[in-house]
């Protein structure tokens, strides 16, 4: 049973730019969820999507943005990138309800300069 | 509001001894836990969890933990170190269903194994 994929793996930005970023859940999967994770904030809650609607935010600013297509895979994007959006972005999936296993991917690390 | 906390940034351990990880949770309820493990570069995964049932619960890579309510406790152990457990371990906590991909994290611990 594969994984959670995220795509890409690795990128650099420009300051102003946006980027896409794709997750594809566990097989039979309906949450994701999308965490930024930096050295100094560590592991952050941006945003979860429960078959295709979003189910709970985290305290981000507007230039976050996601949504879930009807198999699951998810994307988020980021506009206008400032040089802190440089983190790890992790993805997680689930079944979405209490009690299941919650997986990560790799992350996709995205570099702004 | 749900909080974790870990109170140890950094602890060095030496290959074969035993190794015990702290966590720490405020949650109005019965809580879900998990501790995942970070290697460098790498995304999270999971060492085991605890939903309910049996305290001391087993995971993977020889690794156990327990949960303690009455200290708000779910500390990760393991009896024998190898060096390939150098890594970031994290511990989190779940919600209820309506939240359940919110994951609430602690900060992190960093484990070194020395020689």
């Amino acid at each position: 049973k594969a994984g959670v994929t995220q795509t890409p793996r690795y990128l650099i930005k420009t300051r102003g730019q946006q980027v896409t970023l794709s997750c594809s859940p566990i097989s039979g999967h309906r949450s994701v969820s999308w965490y930024q994770q930096t050295p100094g904030q560590g592991l952050q809650f941006l945003f979860e999507y429960f078959s295709e609607t979003q189910r709970n935010k985290g305290n981000f600013p507007g230039r976050f943005s996601g949504r879930q297509f009807s198999n699951s895979r998810s994307e988020m994007n980021v506009s206008t990138l400032e040089l802190g959006d440089s983190a790890l972005y992790l993805c997680a999936s689930s079944y979405g309800q209490s009690g299941n296993t919650i997986y990560f991917g790799e992350g996709s690390w995205l570099t702004v300069v | 509001a749900q909080s974790v906390t870990q109170p140890d940034i950094h602890i060095t351990v030496s290959e074969g001894a035993s190794l015990e990880l702290r966590c720490n949770y405020s949650y109005g309820a019965t809580p879900y836990l998990f501790w995942y493990v970070q290697s460098p570069g790498q995304g999270l995964q999971l060492l085991l969890k605890y939903f309910s049932g049996d305290t001391l619960v087993q995971g993977i890579k020889g690794f156990e933990a327990e949960f303690k309510r009455s200290q708000s406790s779910f500390n990760l152990r393991k009896p024998s170190v190898h060096w390939s457990d150098a890594a970031e371990y994290f511990c989190a906590v779940g919600a209820t269903t309506d939240s359940w991909g919110k994951l609430q994290f602690g900060a992190g611990t960093q484990v070194v194994v020395t020689p």
